[in-house]
């Protein structure tokens, strides 16, 4: 498996507070993603990086902030959930070179919104 | 925009035969379509993919074939097993955004012992 961890794994928030879910890697991988799973719209891109503080959105970006600080770190932010955000949230790795654009998933969080 | 239209979104076969999960695109400058399985409480994982200068790849039981001219990929598996059982999503990327990958919806597969 591809070295991506998650955390949280789960986490339960009410309606109008910040969330911030961490992504980390140990592969050195140069793109990063967030996506989101909803039963009947299969994965969804909220915003992606390409590199160390280059950041860009995705499908379904409303509501939702990144940033990359360093390579092995993508964070996404809530700043104020609604139940709309509830949700499990993905994210994914992929390599800077053109002839690999194969992308590995970390094991998700399941973030619920009250 | 950009759409990737899966079917069928659940489909069950006997231990032993074979399974079709179909997939059309939009955009005819779409270059690499992956295959993606997801067990329950898992992240999806890459099983195999196809570039649109290839026409058919096999790994083992599975396969992909492209047709580029009609927009549809399909994935294959062959001689299935209850390990099989779970979500198949694919998945194509764009023109103009080479990095980004739009998903169909989903197949949930389930093998029949």
């Amino acid at each position: 498996d591809a070295g991506i961890t998650q955390s949280p794994r789960h986490k339960v928030t009410e309606t109008g507070t910040p969330v911030t879910l961490r992504c980390h890697q140990t592969e050195n991988h140069r793109y990063m993603y967030w996506y989101r799973q909803d039963p009947g719209h299969g994965l969804r891109l909220i915003h992606y990086s390409y590199g160390v503080k280059d950041t860009d959105k995705g499908e379904v970006s409303d509501g939702y902030s990144v940033s990359r600080s360093k390579t092995e770190d993508f964070l996404l932010t809530l700043e104020s959930a609604t139940s709309s955000q509830t949700s499990v949230y993905f994210c994914a790795i992929s390599e800077s070179r053109e002839r690999t654009p194969e992308q590995y998933f970390g094991p998700g969080t399941r973030l619920t919104v009250t | 925009g950009e759409n990737v239209e899966q079917h069928p979104s659940t489909l069950s076969v006997q231990e032993g035969d074979s399974a079709v999960i179909k997939c059309t695109y939009s955009d005819s400058a779409s270059n690499y379509f992956p295959w993606y399985k997801q067990e329950l409480g898992k992240g999806p994982q890459l099983i195999i993919d196809i570039r649109s200068n290839v026409g058919e790849k096999k790994d083992q039981r599975i396969a992909v074939t492209l047709n580029k001219t009609a927009k549809h990929f399909s994935l294959h598996i062959t001689e299935t097993q209850p390990e099989d059982s779970a979500v198949y999503f694919c998945a194509a990327t764009f023109s103009g955004s080479a990095r980004q990958l739009t998903f169909g919806s989903g197949t949930q597969l389930t093998v029949l012992p």
